[in-house]
Parts: C-alpha cells; structure tokens; sequence
C-alpha cells in the first residue's frame, strides 16, 4: 500500500526556509486522482493544514500561511515538497505529510510519519 | 474559515465505558468530515469518512454521526488500545481546518 516518508533539515535558522520533501512509495504520486498535503502540530497542540498539491501541479494554501508557502511536485522521483520562508520560533513544529483524499470527502490517508523541525539559532 | 470545536477537551473512562466526542462547526458543513485517531508520537489515523463511514481495517466499536454542524464519534467499549487523542476535520471549504481535539484517558 501506499506509504509516504517526510525529510529535510531538524533545525532551521529564524528567517530562513524551511524545506521538506516527502516520498511516496508503494504507488505512482501520478495515478489516481489524489492531492497531496502537508500538515503541520505545534508540540502539545492540534492540527494545522498547510497546504496541497495536485500532480498537475495546482495548489491550495492556507490563508494564514500563503505569503510565505510554496509546495510543489516532481513526478519523477515521486516525491512532493514544501517550502516555508521567513520562518520564526512560531514555525516549530511536527510537519506531516499525507495523501489528501479530502475532495472526495474520504478524509487524509495515509500519513506519513512526520518530522520535527525546529526553528532555533 | 470554519472554526471545529470539540468538545469535551478531555475525559476520563474505564475500559469497557462508551465514550461520545462532539464536534461543531461554525457553519454548515453537510456531511464533509472526517475524525482521527493519534496517539502520542504517531501520526493520525483515519477513523471516520464523510461523516459516518468507517474506514477499512477499523474496529466497528467506533462509529460517527451527524450533519450540518452538529457531529459525534462513539466508542461503544473502550478498549485500552483506545486511549488517544481525537480530531474532528472538516473538508467543506478552504482551509481545511481540524478541532482541537479530545483527549481520552485512563480512569
């Protein structure tokens, strides 16, 4: 079954970007009419939906997060990324990934295991 | 944005209690919801879809009901593997936004 793998740097410096990729295997991230999202937990917090891609390419951010959010695909390598800039202390969190069948009402699934990044100097 | 509010924030229960999470949305959201299972340091699991289907592989002890704005997730017999925290999601309208969650704990 499908299965996705977050990665990228643990610690990221306050103004920079923060980059992860997240790898799709057990499936092509092509087949299938799927979006892909990423989802971010503050420590001891709830849930926080970033944004997602298509595999054409078209995205849908959150609002709070826009200005600063650019997820993007690579059907070659199966993967999909995000890219945060101008991060702060408030970036800190457990980014997941997840296979976004949310159109078609049947929820985020699966989930990828997640990553911590912290934003610290 | 919709706002999911949960409720209760936490409860406590015994093993073999039926437990029932709330969840309402600030607008009508018909159908569109879905709820999680997350245990600490694991991602959430799909539990529930479009508002009362049961994910494959899930123990039919839980179920989920309701429309509009109005939902709930019951666990009919807690089971220990149950103790976790539970997300409402709604997938009306953009952005998707999740509750804050209902803890379930050991009485």
């Amino acid at each position: 079954q499908v299965q996705l793998q977050e990665s990228g740097p643990g610690l990221v410096k306050p103004s920079q970007t923060l980059s992860l990729t997240c790898t799709v295997s057990g499936g092509s991230i092509s087949s299938g009419s799927y979006y892909w999202s990423w989802i971010r937990q503050p420590a001891g917090k709830g849930l926080e939906w970033i944004g997602r891609i298509y595999t054409s390419g078209s995205t849908n951010y959150n609002p709070s997060l826009k200005s600063r959010v650019t997820i993007s695909v690579d059907t070659s390598k199966n993967q999909f990324s995000l890219k945060l800039s101008s991060v702060t202390a408030a970036d800190t969190a457990v980014y997941y990934c997840a296979r976004d069948l949310s159109y078609y009402d049947l929820g985020f699934d699966p989930w990828g295991q997640g990553t911590l990044v912290t934003v610290s100097s | 944005d919709i706002q999911m509010t949960q409720s209760p924030s936490s409860v406590s229960a015994s093993v073999g209690d039926r437990v029932t999470i709330t969840c309402q949305a600030s607008q009508g959201i018909s159908s569109w919801l879905a709820w999680y299972q997350q245990k600490p340091g694991k991602a959430p699991k799909l539990l529930i879809y479009a508002a009362s289907s049961l994910q494959s592989g899930v123990p039919s002890r839980f179920s989920g009901s309701g429309s509009g704005t109005d939902f709930t997730l019951t666990i009919s017999s807690l089971q220990p593997e149950d103790f976790a925290t539970y997300y409402c999601q709604q997938a009306n309208s953009f952005p998707l936004t999740f509750g804050g969650g209902t803890k379930v704990e050991i009485k």
